[in-house]
């Protein structure tokens, strides 16, 4: 069947380091692959787009990677902080012409300072 | 530029009864997209729309149902309310999809539903 996993369900790592997770994802081949960060008691958030010709996207703190012989997909906070504090979800759209995106469970990250 | 705008933000109902949730989307954004969210399944689409035309529907009961209207806001009905359909509903708006490329969804602050 297909689905999309994200690593574990939460995360709590020491301000400063490197937070690192995972969205695998078996039977899709998607062109693109998102990343939101979502609040509690708001929508997602938008944060970065990787094409699936695309090894590598940075955005300031940010970075994603997107291997598509693994069928994965890594998200790197580096230097974190507690207002990194969310939980992440990542997104897929199944194939071109579908109007739609696949979202991952979410991986809730807490920064401790 | 306004956000995506949901009404109302929280909504109480008893079973058996039906709901309609609104969605204006950010101007000039004409494809609306709908989502279910509960702890236990993530976000789980439920349909979209692009000019008042559903283009995909998820995997969900007919008793959920949409619209939109030509000045691109829209709604979602559902019908005979089960315990089960308490979550959050989002809606998320975007533009035009072009050269197939998918476009970034900027999403409401949702609708929260309780069925008692």
């Amino acid at each position: 069947s297909q689905k999309i996993e994200q690593n574990s369900e939460a995360l709590n790592i020491q301000e400063g380091k490197t937070a690192t997770l995972t969205c695998n994802y078996t039977n899709y081949s998607p062109a693109y692959l998102q990343w939101y960060r979502q609040d509690p008691g708001r929508g997602p958030v938008f944060l970065l787009l990787i094409r699936e010709n695309e090894k590598e996207k940075r955005k300031e703190r940010l970075k994603v990677t997107f291997d598509t012989t693994l069928k994965q997909s890594l998200f790197h906070i580096t230097a974190s902080q507690p207002a990194d504090s969310a939980t992440y979800l990542c997104a897929l759209d199944p194939g071109s012409l579908t109007y739609k995106y696949i979202f991952g469970t979410g991986t809730r990250l807490k920064v401790l300072a | 530029k306004a956000g995506v705008t949901q009404t109302p933000r929280y909504l109480i109902k008893t079973r058996g009864q039906q709901v309609t949730l609104s969605c204006s989307p950010i101007s000039g954004h004409r494809s609306v997209s709908w989502y279910q969210q509960t702890p236990g399944q993530g976000l789980q689409f439920l349909f979209e729309y692009f000019s008042e035309t559903q283009r995909n529907k998820g995997n969900f009961p007919g008793r959920f149902s949409g619209r939109q209207f030509s000045n691109s806001r829209s709604e979602m009905n559902v019908s005979t309310l089960e315990l089960g359909d308490s979550a959050l509903y989002l809606c998320a708006s975007s533009l035009t999809q072009t050269d197939g490329v998918k476009n970034i969804q900027y999403f409401g602050a949702g609708t929260r539903l309780s069925v008692l």
